[in-house]
């Protein structure tokens, strides 16, 4: 156990549906990165919150949003959903917010269908 | 713009041999690599990382070789053991400041085998 958390663990949805996501960071870690794995690809960074402000932003689609609460957990909000974006989503956590590594958790798989 | 770049998809290896993964880069604004080792139905998980201004970092079996000119780091595991078989990521981190503070950019993945 990394001690990130994520839930759900497995999603099937329709196309054309809203998905929330959501993340535990480890206790004290005030930093969250947001993740996506698709098929055959690396990593690629969507998004990171510190300390409840949002840091940095990758090639997040329009599509998608992300939040961190007062409690530190984050969501990431992915609507009009596509058969593309099924993939793995990785939420990882920092103490400091520069690293150099994270902790991850163990993703959810989101399945569009 | 693929920065971080693994270009062997895969490595297969017999078990007490060295295992060597490669990894090349692009942007100079990068302060340190890291490498992660993943299993299936698992997060990532942290391995070792070199700052940018070493060129060696070493960490019981796993050793990272950073050579800054050629923009080329390596990971190398002596000996190497079945239950090394995993995907390695490579990642570099941005340097803090600017739009891309602190983010790591992920390499494509090289599925490592180990063979008894």
């Amino acid at each position: 156990d990394s001690g990130v958390t994520q839930t759900p663990k497995h999603l099937i949805t329709a196309t054309g549906q809203r998905v929330t996501l959501r993340c535990s960071p480890r206790s004290g870690d005030l930093s969250v990165y947001w993740y996506q794995q698709s098929l055959d690809q690396g990593l690629q960074f969507l998004i990171q919150y510190y300390n409840g402000e949002e840091r940095a932003k990758g090639n997040i689609l329009e599509r998608f949003s992300a939040q961190q609460f007062p409690d530190l957990h984050s969501e990431l909000n992915l609507s009009s959903l596509e058969l593309g974006d099924s993939a793995l989503y990785f939420c990882a956590s920092s103490v400091s917010g520069t690293g150099p590594g994270y902790t991850f958790g163990s993703g959810t798989r989101l399945t569009v269908v | 713009d693929q920065q971080v770049k693994q270009n062997s998809p895969s490595l297969s290896v017999q078990e007490g041999r060295i295992s060597i993964l490669n990894c090349d880069y692009t942007n100079s604004m990068f302060d340190y690599f890291l490498w992660y080792k993943k299993y299936p139905a698992e997060g990532p998980t942290f391995l070792i990382s070199i700052s940018s201004i070493k060129d060696k970092n070493e960490d019981g079996r796993f050793t990272v070789f950073l050579n800054k000119s050629a923009k080329h780091l390596s990971l190398h595991i002596v000996p190497s053991q079945p239950g090394d078989s995993a995907v390695y990521f490579c990642a570099a981190r941005h340097e803090p400041g600017g739009t891309s503070y602190g983010k790591l950019t992920f390499g494509q993945g090289t599925i490592l085998t180990v063979h008894p």
